[in-house]
Parts: structure tokens; sequence; C-alpha cells
């Protein structure tokens, strides 16, 4: 069984459009995340989440917004999308506290 | 900013060990060392973490200098499906409600094994 699992695995949509990631973890874990990694390789935090407690990466634009309908999904709506938001995004789970994350397969989000 | 350093890039031929060396010099007494890797074009996936104390698992072992400013992962039989890229990243022990937990991931160090 796939632990944390993302839809879809791409996603080509044109500029202005609104799209959403869709997440979930069978693991049971209370904490939830997306990360973003661009063209370059760099993978970077844009938001944990736990128990409705949400914190922000300050460069993050407010276009995007994290979605927790249940404890075990985490959705990633994007407005408006700019072609700088292409990139692959991954989400992952982990329990509260300095334990190992989890990830998921990715998304990767073409912007044309 | 990652508060880690790695060398870009590594080779190892198969059946060899992979040693991958990390300094974090600033590293602070509550701060862990992870080790994560990423295989082209999946998610990150973790491998072993550890304080101050060596640590092994079925996957790799992690030796932390006494002055734990820097850390080796070692693979002891590297195959050509350990080629990825390995993650050194420090992060701080503590109960969920900021973002001190959160992982950040400098570039890495790209391991090719070779056959």
């Amino acid at each position: 069984d796939t632990a944390v699992s993302q839809t879809p695995k791409y996603l080509v949509t044109q500029m202005g459009n609104d799209k959403s990631i869709k997440c979930e973890q069978n693991l049971g874990h209370d904490t939830m995340y997306w990360y973003k990694q661009d063209s370059k390789k760099f993978l970077k935090i844009m938001f944990s989440y736990n128990n409705k407690e949400l914190i922000i990466n300050e460069t993050v634009p407010n276009r995007f917004s994290p979605k927790s309908p249940d404890k075990a999904h985490l959705n990633l709506h994007i407005n408006s999308l700019e072609l700088g938001d292409s990139a692959v995004y991954f989400c992952a789970s982990s329990r509260p506290g300095p334990y190992e994350q989890y990830f998921g397969p990715g998304t990767r989000l073409t912007v044309t | 900013d990652a508060k880690t350093t790695q060398p870009p890039s590594m080779d190892c031929a198969e059946g060899r060990a992979a040693n991958l060396p990390c300094n974090h010099s600033t590293i602070s007494g509550n701060e862990y060392v992870y080790w994560y890797r990423q295989i082209h074009s999946q998610g990150p996936q973790y491998i072993i973490h550890g304080l101050k104390n060596n640590e092994t698992n079925e996957m790799a072992s992690l030796i932390i200098t006494e002055d734990r400013k820097s850390s080796t992962l070692i693979l002891p039989h590297a195959t050509l499906r350990d080629t990825a890229v390995y993650y050194c990243i420090v992060r701080s022990r503590h109960r969920y409600g900021g973002s001190q937990g959160n992982l950040i991931f400098g570039k890495g160090t790209k391991l090719s094994v070779k056959p």
C-alpha cells in the first residue's frame, strides 16, 4: 500500500487557471507538509500543518493555500497560476516532532 | 538556509562502501542530523538520523564526530540503485509548534554508483 499518495502525477495548465493537487497519507500521521522543487532541483518547504495549525513559509505567495478536510488529507490549491509556479510539488507526512518524513511521489506542474 | 555543507558529487564503485561526508559546524545541542536521499524523479526518502551516537539501520550507518561538527553516512555495499542525491540536514528536536522542525534541504551530494 502506498503510504503517501498524490494526484495527479502530471498537471499541465495555462496561466491564470486555478488548480488543486491532492495528497493522502495512510500512516496515521498528524503532521503533513507541502514542498516545492524548482527546475534547479532546490527543495523548499511551503507549508506544514498539524492539528489545524498551519505554518506558512513566508516566501509562499498567498495564491497558494493548503486545505485539510481531515487528518489524512492535505490538498494544495493554487489560484491564478503563473509560469514560475512550474515545478514538482511533494507532499509529506510525519508524526509530530523530530521524526522522519515520508514523501509522496510528486506532482509535476507545468504552466504554459 | 541549509546549515550543512556537502561535496556536490561523488563516485563509488558498485559493491564498495560509499562514504558521504557532511559538515555542520554550527550545529546546536538540540539539533539532530538527518539524512535523506532522492532518486531521480522520486520523492525524498528518509535514510537515518542521529544526535550524538553512531547509528545503524538496514540502509546505512551514520557516524557523528565527538564534537558533532561533522558526520559521515556510510552505505556499506553500494548498488546501482543507490545512485541518488543525498541530503544531510540538521533539525531541532522540539515539540511541533514552529518552523524549526521543518526540513531545510541544501544542494546535497550527487552520488553516482558505477559498475
